[in-house]
């Protein structure tokens, strides 16, 4: 299995741009997390999917931000308008069950000007 | 609240040294232990794993054994490389929650 695919690698936007961050998890694993790391605050949880539905959304810091899963192999992570502050590297993680061992992909380093 | 406290890096060892990073943690029920590495450039990769109480998790020569006498998980390995350095994560997961919670993280860099 190729492991969780996240797509770009890197970004680099402008304050008020639309960013959105792509995630392909793994085969048959039917929860799948958004999260964000800074130096500041370190790993945190954003949302969570099970079968293709938000579950919980508590950990979205504002309106600006929205997660979609349209179908079992994609989900995204939408920023409108992005900001500065949002600078940070994304991570995408699946798995099978909500208390199993989540696999991580290598994460989207977003840059906003 | 629930959560992970780790020991703050970064810790630099030479190679072949005795590795401890340390981890306590705070919950209400009992949760399942990990530690995750983050080499540099990449995203985490779960390194080892307990579930309940004297457990000992193992992997690549890492160890941490699940204390809950007093609330620790802390990293181990007899011999570090330079291929180990990166950056280690410890968490926690209860068993009603999806949610893992993370430690700060502790950078380790060993020297040739």
């Amino acid at each position: 299995d190729a492991g969780v695919i996240q797509s770009p690698r890197h970004e680099v936007t402008e304050m008020g741009q639309e960013v959105t961050l792509r995630c392909k998890p793994i085969s048959g694993h039917d929860y799948l997390f958004w999260y964000r790391q800074t130096m500041m605050r370190g790993l945190e949880l954003l949302i969570y999917f099970n079968n293709n539905v938000p579950i919980d959304d508590s950990g979205m810091p504002e309106d600006r931000f929205s997660a979609k899963m349209p179908n079992a192999s994609f989900s995204t992570l939408k920023i409108q308008p992005s900001e500065p502050r949002d600078s940070a590297v994304y991570f995408c993680a699946s798995s099978l069950t909500p208390t199993d061992t989540q696999y991580f992909g290598p994460g989207t380093r977003l840059t906003v000007l | 609240g629930d959560s992970v406290t780790q020991m703050e890096g970064p810790v630099t060892l030479s190679e072949e040294a005795f590795l401890t990073i340390n981890c306590t943690y705070t919950a209400t029920g009992y949760p399942s232990l990990f530690w995750y590495v983050q080499y540099p450039g990449e995203g985490l990769q779960l390194l080892l794993k307990a579930t309940k109480a004297d457990d000992k998790g193992s992997n690549k020569g890492f160890e941490a054994t699940y204390r809950k006498e007093t609330t620790s998980f802390h990293l181990e390995k007899g011999s570090v490389q330079v291929s180990d350095s990166a950056v280690y994560f410890c968490a926690l997961n209860l068993d009603s929650s999806y949610k893992l919670i993370f430690g700060s993280g502790t950078r380790l860099l060993v020297r040739p």
